[in-house]
């Protein structure tokens, strides 16, 4: 089956641009999570999707990051405006809706979001 | 690579050795624990996981241990391959949040020396 696919890999853009991250989780999982980790930090946890239902948001940073997941397939990140303390590696998970011992969270390769 | 201006621990081993990767998680009430590889390039994979009525859970050449009483984890591979040199990382999960909404450790890295 495709893993979690995240694009762009690589984003550079200038302090006060927009940039959009995209996330297609593997098929079937109910469960979508952002992550992040910016440089010298823990990766953490950004929010989590319940197939098109936002069920935590608890970890977005402030008003500049907004989650969406229209139709509950893949979900989108977007920083407006970009500060350079967002620069980091975003991570996209997936999990299925099983007991949640049984199903671990498979993660993308990340995008790597640099601002300058 | 993504590990530039993040010290992390590291471990080094020889090949064919044990490896014995420990963490020291944040909170008492914690219900779930998961080690996570994460090779240059990539996202986090799964490893093994436990829950907190365990001490011991086995899979593949890895085994991880959890000592409730001091607050501690650690992931023991056996006959370490050159292919496990990676950064590990510890996560947990405490209630009330449930799925998979986890606080990760720093994390350490694994070298293994030919």
């Amino acid at each position: 089956e495709a893993g979690v696919t995240q694009f762009p890999s690589h984003s550079v853009i200038e302090k006060g641009q927009t940039v959009t991250l995209r996330c297609d989780p593997i098929s079937g999982h109910d469960n979508l999570y952002w992550y992040r980790r910016v440089m010298g930090k823990e990766i953490k946890f950004l929010l989590h999707f319940v197939k098109e239902s936002k069920q935590d948001e608890s970890g977005m940073p402030n008003n500049r990051f907004l989650a969406e997941r229209t139709g509950g397939t893949y979900s989108t990140l977007k920083v407006q405006p970009a500060e350079l303390e967002d620069s980091g590696v975003y991570f996209c998970a997936s999990s299925w809706s099983g007991t949640v011992y049984n199903s671990p969270l498979h993660f993308g390769n990340g995008t790597r979001l640099t601002v300058t | 690579g993504e590990s530039v201006g993040l010290h992390l621990p590291t471990l080094s081993v020889q090949e064919g050795d044990n490896s014995i990767i420990n963490c020291a998680y944040s909170n008492s009430a914690s219900d779930y624990f998961i080690w996570y590889k994460q090779e240059s390039g990539k996202g986090p994979q799964f490893i093994i996981d436990i829950r907190s009525n365990m001490d011991k859970r086995q899979g593949q050449r890895v085994t991880v241990l959890l000592n409730k009483t001091v607050k501690h984890l650690s992931l023991q591979i056996a006959a370490t391959q050159p292919g496990d040199s990676a950064v590990y990382f510890c996560a947990e999960r405490t209630p009330p949040g449930g799925g998979n909404k986890l606080t990760f450790g720093t994390g350490t890295q694994l070298k293994v020396e030919l």
